[in-house]
């Protein structure tokens, strides 16, 4: 199985400011590269496609870079509605679908 | 307008059975890859299963010979039977869609659900 590791677990960042998360596999997997949003009781969002396609209707504060085993994920202005949410990357380059633990976000 | 709806989720005892339903409006099931996911307390999200359109399925080592997926294409809902339940499997399950990929390589999941909540506990 593919192994995606996520940095960091959670960060605490301010309204405005840019922030980045790493995710890395275990081996290389092209760009198939997912990026998700995540909040309690509420349906997770997809929000990044193909390590840098950004879904239709999610804002363009968020993008995505990577190929092979490192991606990042990119919020240019950190937004208060992006607060309290848990982000994570998925490969979907085989079988089983494999998930990063996750980096949970918290505003100052 | 794409919606997913799970429902199903209970407190069952080791060992027991649940079935999930994750019923569909906007499009049609059995032509799109689906999907489950689930999310233990304080843990990541975990891909459960899938079923393709073609109709081949795939589950993960963590439930595979007790979990069972399935779609039913007349009342476009996606099902899961799960049996030998143990108190790892106790999560939030969540039904999603697969889209952009080809033999199983490249989906996303575009649309889930809300998820429905299943703990194994005596």
């Amino acid at each position: 199985d593919i192994q995606m590791t996520q940095s960091p677990s959670s960060l605490s960042a301010s309204v405005g400011d840019r922030v980045t998360i790493t995710c890395r596999a275990s081996q290389s997997i092209s760009t198939y590269l997912n990026w998700y949003q995540h909040k309690p009781g509420i349906a997770p969002k997809l929000l990044i496609y193909a390590a840098s396609s950004l879904q239709s209707g999610v804002p363009s504060r968020f993008s995505g870079s990577g190929s092979g085993t490192d991606f990042t994920l990119t919020i240019s202005s950190l937004q208060p509605e992006d607060d309290f949410a848990t982000y994570s990357c998925q490969q979907s380059f085989s079988v089983p679908y494999t998930f990063g633990q996750g980096t949970k976000l918290e505003i100052k | 307008e794409v919606q997913l709806v799970e429902s199903g989720g209970d407190l069952v005892q080791p060992g027991g059975s649940l079935r999930l339903s994750c019923a569909a409006s906007g499009f049609t099931v059995s032509s799109n890859c689906m999907n489950w996911v689930r999310q233990a307390p304080g843990k990541g999200l975990e891909w459960v299963s899938v079923i393709y359109s073609a109709g081949s399925t795939l589950y993960a080592d963590s439930v595979k010979g007790r979990f069972t997926i399935s779609r039913d294409s007349s009342r476009n809902t996606l099902y899961l039977q799960m049996h030998s339940l143990r108190v790892e499997d106790t999560a939030v399950y969540y039904c999603a869609r697969g889209s952009g990929g080809s033999q199983q390589r490249g989906y996303f999941f575009d649309y889930w659900g809300q998820g429905t909540l299943v703990t194994v506990s005596s």
